[in-house]
């Protein structure tokens, strides 16, 4: 059964940094694409990152290039998001997401973890 | 890096048939056959319900089917029931991105 685990959200103040988790399993996770997908407080889906399965190759919305790095571990079966920088308008519930292919293309994602939330305020 | 284009809601009443649209470009929708469908019901995680464009994962109901033509994808489900009621969105590839639709609440009358 796959499981996504994400841990690390809470509340941090403006301009600072986090790093959320995303612990995987049941899958074989180097084979597989990775993304991060976010959902602000009564609002719709946003994509925020993908990483292929070596983790050569990456991928981030404009809204978080420059300040976001998605990571992986593929020893460790764990996926990363270091956010830095951090504005109120990047608070939001974010989903760790498995997508069905290898590379960054297209992040179709068929299983979701639970999400880790995020509070950007001070 | 501006949302797809959906109805806010669609409504109907159990056993029809709706469609949800999806409008984008053709620097996305238009352009790739990478075209998906996410079902999420209050509190939980998406759910992938139809990828590129009109490929059913396994144990997602045949009810639910996907198009496109031009750069506009469709999502219809039929024989509409009340578990069909939730937030659907649709998303695309665009240039090393990927974009989701604005999302439409699914009513059952």
């Amino acid at each position: 059964e796959v499981q996504l685990l994400e841990s690390g959200g809470g509340l941090v103040q403006p301009g600072g940094s986090l790093r959320l988790s995303c612990a995987a399993s049941g899958f074989t996770f180097s084979s597989y694409a990775m993304s991060w997908v976010r959902q602000a407080p009564g609002k719709g889906l946003e994509w925020v990152s993908t990483i292929s399965g070596s983790g050569a190759g990456t991928y981030y919305a404009d809204s978080v290039k420059g300040r976001f790095t998605i990571s992986r571990d593929n020893s460790k079966n764990t996926l990363y998001l270091q956010m830095n920088s951090l504005r109120a308008e990047d608070t939001a519930l974010y989903y760790c997401a498995k997508t069905i292919y290898y590379d960054g293309t297209g992040s179709v994602c068929d299983y979701w973890g639970q999400g880790t939330l995020l509070t950007v305020s001070s | 890096q501006s949302a797809l284009t959906q109805p806010a809601s669609v409504s109907g009443s159990p056993g029809q048939s709706i469609t949800i649209s999806c409008t984008g470009t053709s620097s996305d929708v238009g352009g790739y056959n990478y075209v998906s469908w996410y079902q999420q019901h209050p509190g939980k995680a998406p759910k992938l319900m139809i990828y590129e464009v009109s490929n059913r994962p396994s144990g997602v109901s045949n009810r639910f089917s996907g198009s496109k033509s031009g750069n506009t994808a469709s999502l219809t489900i039929s024989g509409l029931q009340a578990e069909d009621e939730a937030d659907y969105y649709c998303s695309s590839y665009r240039s090393s991105s990927t974009v989701f639709g604005t999302g439409t609440k699914v009513t059952v009358l």
